[in-house]
């Protein structure tokens, strides 16, 4: 399976700064996906990233709060925006080849706003 | 919301096999079932898929019910290593995750 790097592993951000998060795929990968772990709950998928087009963002998450860029087939990034306490969760990279076959997860980036 | 319903939480002996059930009430006909669990503060790993037929791998084998709206994760001999959240979802052609609570599954000496 491919091999997923995101990175910062974790982060303690200030209260209105934002964070960039970058997943690196060792392989070309049709789909990318983020989601996010608020503490002590299960995942939740913020968005798909597309390609060379704007991200399909699920219900609840904005594109203003959570930019996404998929600039290739093996690169996407995450930028949560004007970080608040609540954001304080584990964010993960998730890739997939599409119907039929298994998504493979990044370890995820722990963030702590302050 | 989670399309499947799993219990929250059960007990292994080492050695002994896990049998985890899941129920897919919504499933549809193109949707397959995936089952990942999570160890503590890793990503979820993936474990196995099928469609319709029963499979198996170097980790488990999943058991499909003929209607579908089924499904067993076994792992055949649980360690202590075994230890996690299971999830088990069903998704077809946007390849979404919808993850529920998931099973905690604590294998013991």
């Amino acid at each position: 399976s491919a091999v997923i790097s995101q990175k910062p592993s974790r982060d303690i951000c200030q209260r209105g700064t934002s964070l960039t998060i970058q997943c690196q795929v060792d392989s070309q990968v049709t789909m990318m996906f983020w989601y996010r772990q608020q503490p002590g709950q299960s995942l939740t998928l913020i968005a798909t990233a597309n390609q060379g087009s704007e991200a399909t963002y699920e219900s609840g998450f904005v594109i203003d709060k959570f930019p996404i860029s998929r600039p290739n087939l093996t690169f996407s990034t995450l930028t949560v925006s004007n970080m608040s306490p609540e954001d304080s969760s584990i964010y993960l990279c998730s890739v997939g080849q599409g119907l039929g076959q298994p998504q493979h997860f990044g370890d995820g980036t722990r963030l702590s706003i302050l | 919301d989670a399309k499947t319903t799993q219990p929250t939480s059960m007990d292994c002996a080492e050695g002994r096999a896990a049998n985890l059930p899941c129920n897919h009430s919504t499933i549809s006909g193109n949707e397959y079932v995936y089952w990942y669990r999570q160890i503590h503060s890793q990503g979820p790993q993936y474990i196995i898929h099928g469609l319709k037929n029963n499979e198996t791998n170097e980790m488990a084998s999943l058991i499909i019910t003929e209607d579908r709206k089924s499904s067993t994760l076994i792992l055949p001999h649980a360690t202590l290593r075994d230890t996690a959240v299971y999830y088990c979802i069903d998704t077809g052609t946007a390849s979404k995750l919808t993850f529920g609570t998931g099973t905690r599954l604590q294998v013991t000496l």
